[in-house]
């Protein structure tokens, strides 16, 4: 199946730092990339939808001036969370949809974000 | 709304079959999406229907009625490995997978 890769695969950061995470699609190009959030024993939860070349769209009560998102080719995609603070750790997922009549959509294998 | 519905927990034993049902409720359907996920890791995936009918790969089948808002994930021959969470994912008419809590399979020997 399509492979995507996320990096880093784990970051510890200082409160008020800001993080940068990739997402790539690596044998696939994806015109549509989805940024997931996922504290610990609960549901993913969308944070945005990022469109090559165009803006991202936020989901209800998500920051966009603080999670930005950038989806410059249609291989990569990258969400920067900007000055973190604790209450952002959390296990960051990104996913990427094929185009074509079947649309699957496949999982990065997540960065998991440590504030201290 | 939408809403998805899955047992949130089941038990089966080594070696046997189980059903894992999904409930669901979307605007627009484009495809029903399982996923696996095992603890601390991002989901893989499994298996993708869009029409009606059951479509097997391997040991894992997954069945879906459009009309009843129904799916079914059968996993076959389990193994320890498969001890995991197991996610619906319906895609609306948006084309956004919507996510229910998942349910998750214990495995005994």
């Amino acid at each position: 199946g399509a492979v995507v890769s996320q990096h880093p695969s784990w970051v510890i950061c200082k409160s008020g730092t800001s993080v940068k995470i990739e997402c790539r699609s690596l044998d696939f190009q994806a015109t549509t990339m989805f940024w997931y959030r996922q504290f610990p024993k609960q549901s993913l939860m969308l944070m945005a939808t990022s469109n090559e070349g165009s803006k991202a769209t936020y989901e209800q009560g998500v920051e966009k001036d603080k999670f930005l998102i950038n989806h410059a080719s249609l291989t990569l995609s990258t969400l920067t969370v900007t000055s973190a603070h604790p209450e952002d750790s959390s296990f960051y997922i990104c996913s990427a949809r094929t185009s074509g009549p079947r649309e699957e959509q496949y999982f990065g294998p997540g960065t998991r974000l440590t504030v201290t | 709304g939408q809403n998805i519905d899955q047992p949130t927990e089941m038990t089966a034993t080594e070696g046997a079959i189980v059903q894992i049902n999904c409930t669901y409720q979307t605007s627009g359907f484009n495809g029903l999406f399982w996923y696996q996920q095992h603890a601390g890791e991002a989901p893989t995936f499994l298996s993708y229907n869009v029409l009606d009918g059951l479509e097997e790969k391997g040991r894992f089948s997954s069945f879906l009625s459009r009309s009843k808002g129904y799916s079914y994930l059968l996993l076959k021959e389990l193994q320890m490995k498969d001890s995991a969470s197991y996610l619906c994912a319906p895609m609306d008419s948006n084309y956004q997978l919507i996510w229910g809590a998942g349910t998750k399979l214990i495995i005994k020997p």
